[in-house]
Parts: C-alpha cells; structure tokens; sequence
C-alpha cells in the first residue's frame, strides 16, 4: 500500500461547479501536509498548507482530518484555468522528505 | 526573486553514458531536496542536503546516483552508466529553515536514456 494515496481521476467538471476530493495517508506520525498543483511538463506549485483546523484560500478549502487520516481539497466556482493534477503531499514528524501522492487529475470544461 | 534554478531543461543520453544536473536552489534556503518524477506519477524523494551536508540520501535507486552540495549552495546530481529507467524528470526543490516551511521547486531536468 502506498503511503499517499490519491484517486487518479480524472474529475470532469463543468465550468463554474465544485469539486472535491480527498487524500489517504498511511503514517499516523505524519505532521505537515500540503496541497500542490502541477500543470502538464510544469514543476509542482504549491497551492496552500492544510492546518488541522481547515484552511480557506480564496475559491480552495483544505480540510484536514487526523483520526481518519485523509485530507481533502475543495475547488468552489471552478475555472478552465484550474485544470491540473493537484498533488497532496505529506511530511513526517521531525521529517524532510515530502511524500506525494500519485495525483488528482481534473479537467474543467465549459 | 529568482526562483529554483536548473539545467539543463532538457537531456537526452545514450545508455551507459554519465550524466550531470545541476540545481540552483532559491538564495538563502539553507535545504535543498531531489526528487525523480516518471511519467504519470508523483515525485519522489532521492535525497536532501542541509548547506552542504546530505543528511538523507535513503531514495537514490542506486549506488550509480551521486549527488553533491560542496559549498552549501548548488548541488549536482550525478548519474553513472544509464540505463533506459532512469528516464524521468528530475526535479530540484529548496526550502527555508524549519520542516513545516513548503518546497520550491525548479522547472525539472527531463531525462531521455536512449
């Protein structure tokens, strides 16, 4: 099983609907968590941190949730230009290495 | 300011050949982190370095991986005798001091063994 796990997608979304999905995380010790985007033959960007007590930026909620080990990512108002694979990644306690997920993919059309 | 730095963008070698890419991580950011990315999936970590030290270096796939940080600031990450799975994008991220701070990450090297 891997430790980041992600429903690949893609998600298919009309312009100007909302979105969600969620990430799973295996190591219970795990203690920052980030959302990032990564457009096609681009670098990842981060899109925001994700606090235990949920995150709001802009259009983009983060929710994170301990006990059951996931957090999820919320795209309210969707854009053209918010087509990408949305990246969630995990740092372990006292850890440096980021652990990704293998990605969401979604397409939003008009 | 100026971002992640690497080159080159792009690279194609000949299998068995050596080859070298080097990272320009963001001025100041004392981490700086390696990661492999194959086609459809997500990074993954290869190494990391605190100014020059490599305090991580438990996701080089190989002892054909080297990667160096000699002065605390540009780090190459060097490949001995390809071979065809080591295609991928190599990616280069920094990061300031703390590890809850995000990872910058520079445009990639994308590998081709042929």
């Amino acid at each position: 099983r891997k430790e980041v796990e992600q429903d690949p997608g893609p998600f298919n979304v009309p312009e100007g609907a909302t979105v969600a999905f969620n990430c799973t995380y295996s190591n219970s010790a795990s203690q920052s968590f980030f959302w990032y985007r990564q457009d096609c033959r681009k670098e990842p960007k981060l899109l925001m941190s994700v606090y235990s007590s949920g995150n709001e930026d802009g259009r983009f909620t983060a929710q994170l949730n301990r006990a059951s080990q996931y957090i999820s990512l919320l795209i309210r108002d969707s854009k053209l230009s918010d087509s990408a694979t949305y990246l969630c990644v995990v740092n372990k306690a006292a850890g440096n290495k980021l652990t990704f997920g293998g990605g969401t993919r979604v397409l939003v059309k008009p | 300011g100026a971002g992640v730095s690497q080159s080159p963008r792009y690279k194609v070698a000949k299998r068995g050949q050596d080859v070298a890419l080097r990272c320009d991580p963001i001025s100041g950011h004392v981490s700086l982190f390696w990661y492999q990315q194959a086609l459809g999936q997500g990074p993954e970590f290869l190494t990391y370095f605190q100014n020059e030290a490599q305090l991580d270096k438990s996701g080089l796939p190989s002892d054909r991986f080297f990667a160096e940080r000699p002065e605390g600031s540009v780090s190459t990450l060097k490949i001995q005798r390809t071979q065809q799975e080591d295609s991928a994008v190599y990616l280069c991220a920094s990061r300031e001091t703390g590890s809850n701070q995000p990872q910058h990450f520079g445009d990639g090297t994308r590998l081709s063994i042929l």
